[in-house]
C-alpha cells in the first residue's frame, strides 16, 4: 500500500526558507511523477510543483523562482525548498503521486504539513 | 486553458443520492478527471478517475456506493445512500502542463 509521510512544516518569517519532506513508502518516488500541492487556509486545492521520472520540474508561476523540487531516491523521499516566503505562501502542503496509468489522477496523497509564514 | 469548474455548494438528504458535477472547458471535453474527497480537518483521499467514455476507476477500498460517469464536457460523481461521514468537500482534478483543479464543491448532508 502506498503511503506519503509530510514533516517539515513550521512558522518562518516573510523573506525566510524551509524545506519540506515526503517520506515514501510501498513505492519508489523515483518510478512516479511527483507533486507538490497546497491549501491556503480556508481555500481550495493548488497545484505548486512536479518532478517527473525522467528528472524534469515544472512549478506553477505562483512560485516559480522561488519553489523548487528534488528526490533523494536512497531516501524514497520528496523535497520541496522553499525560498523568499510570502505571506501568501500560508497552507497547508501535500505531496502527491501520479497515477501510471495515463498520468492523470492523484491517487496517492500525505496527511499534509503546515507551514506559516508570518512576522 | 484547461479549467475545471464545479459548484461551491450542494446538499442531500441522509440515505438519498447526490450527482455532482465537474465541467471542463471548451475544447477540452476528452480529458479524464479525477475525483477527491476531503473530509473537514482531513487531507484529500483519492475517490476514483472518470474517463470521457464514462468508464471509471476506484481507488482502493472506495465503497460501491461511489461511482463516476461522463457525457461531454461534464464528469460527475454521483454518490448514492448518502451518510453522514459523506459530508465533505469534493474537488475534481486533471493534468496538463500541470495540475488543475476545480474550485471543489462543498456537500452538506442533511
Amino acid at each position: 500500500e502506498a503511503q506519503l509521510v509530510e514533516s517539515g512544516g513550521g512558522l518562518i518569517q516573510p523573506g525566510g526558507s524551509l524545506r519540506l519532506s515526503c517520506a515514501a513508502s510501498g513505492f519508489t518516488v523515483s518510478s512516479k511523477y511527483m507533486s507538490w500541492v497546497r491549501q491556503a487556509p480556508g481555500k481550495g486545492l493548488e497545484w505548486v510543483s512536479v518532478i517527473y521520472s525522467g528528472g524534469s520540474k515544472y512549478f506553477a508561476d505562483s512560485v516559480k523562482g522561488r519553489f523548487t523540487t528534488s528526490r533523494d531516491n536512497s531516501k524514497n523521499t520528496l523535497f520541496l525548498q522553499m525560498n523568499n516566503l510570502r505571506a501568501e505562501d500560508t497552507a497547508v502542503y501535500y505531496c502527491a503521486a501520479l497515477d501510471t496509468e495515463d498520468y492523470t489522477a492523484f491517487d496517492s496523497w500525505g496527511q499534509g504539513t503546515l507551514v506559516t509564514v508570518s512576522s | 486553458q484547461l479549467v475545471l469548474t464545479q459548484s461551491p455548494s450542494a446538499s442531500a438528504s441522509l440515505g438519498a443520492s447526490v450527482k455532482l458535477t465537474c465541467t471542463l472547458r471548451s475544447g477540452h471535453s476528452g480529458y479524464a478527471i479525477a475525483w477527491h474527497q476531503q473530509q473537514p480537518g482531513k487531507g484529500p483521499r483519492y475517490l476514483m478517475k472518470v474517463n470521457s467514455d464514462g468508464s471509471h476507476n476506484k481507488g482502493d477500498e472506495i465503497p460501491d456506493r461511489f461511482s463516476g460517469s461522463s457525457s461531454g464536457a461534464e464528469r460527475y460523481l454521483t454518490i448514492s445512500s448518502l451518510q453522514s461521514e459523506d459530508e465533505a468537500d469534493y474537488y475534481c482534478q486533471t493534468w496538463g502542463t500541470g495540475g488543475v483543479f476545480g474550485g471543489g464543491t462543498r456537500l452538506t448532508v442533511l
